[in-house]
């Protein structure tokens, strides 16, 4: 199956700081990236759709300017918290779109802890 | 009319048990239904998946059923081992073309316990 990779899995941080997570599409390459937070016991809430080479999209009500989204190549998006505050902490997840198989791949998750 | 509304919030069921999850949607305009498993700690991995052209699709100890009229889908887990406790998602999303490009909602999740 089609694997993708989410680097750090864990970071803990000073509030003031920035945070970069890496998701890498390891065996395919992914046009098509999303973002999701996921609070504890709750369901996961998209924030942004990051397509290769153009700017993302967020989803209403995600500050752009707080979450940065790069997806520079067709197996890399990259999520950066800017200027982090311990009201960001929470599990983020990616997932990758398969052109071949039609179907997303989520990432194993990064818990962000922002003291 | 975006949300996908899922049921029940938990559940208990012993070994060997036929566990059921429901969701309902009201966007008609929703043509790819996939099921995630969810592990604590872990992202969600794909389960198994319909689209609305069939009313049942079978991959091994897990059925979908879907009723197009009623738009609401399930999720049976035939056989259930204590191995299946996790918590599962239903969710939904527009093809964008002839891909499910289309971003997933999320239903609320279903936290399954299966007692051995």
């Amino acid at each position: 199956g089609a694997v993708v990779s989410q680097h750090p899995s864990r970071v803990i941080c000073k509030s003031g700081t920035s945070v970069k997570i890496e998701c890498r599409s390891l065996d395919f390459q992914a046009t098509t990236m999303f973002w999701y937070r996921q609070f504890p016991k709750k369901s996961l809430m998209l924030m942004a759709t990051s397509n290769e080479g153009s700017k993302a999209t967020y989803e209403q009500g995600v500050e752009k300017d707080k979450f940065l989204i790069n997806h520079a190549s067709l197996t890399l998006s990259t999520l950066t918290v800017t200027s982090a505050h311990p009201e960001d902490s929470s599990f983020y997840i990616c997932s990758a779109y398969n052109d071949r198989t039609d179907t997303q791949y989520f990432g194993p998750g990064t818990r962000l802890t922002v003291l | 009319q975006q949300q996908v509304k899922q049921s029940p919030q938990s559940l208990i069921v012993q070994k060997g048990g036929i566990p059921i999850i429901n969701c309902a949607y009201e966007n008609t305009a929703f043509d790819y239904f996939p099921w995630y498993q969810q592990f604590p700690g872990k992202g969600p991995a794909l389960l198994i998946a319909i689209r609305p052209d069939v009313s049942e699709k079978k991959e091994g100890r897990f059925t979908i059923s879907f009723n197009k009229s009623a738009k609401q889908f399930s999720l049976h887990i035939m056989d259930s081992q204590p191995g299946d406790s996790a918590t599962y998602f239903c969710a939904a999303s527009m093809s964008e073309g002839s891909s499910n490009t289309g971003k997933l909602i999320f239903g609320q999740g279903t936290t399954l316990q299966v007692k051995p």
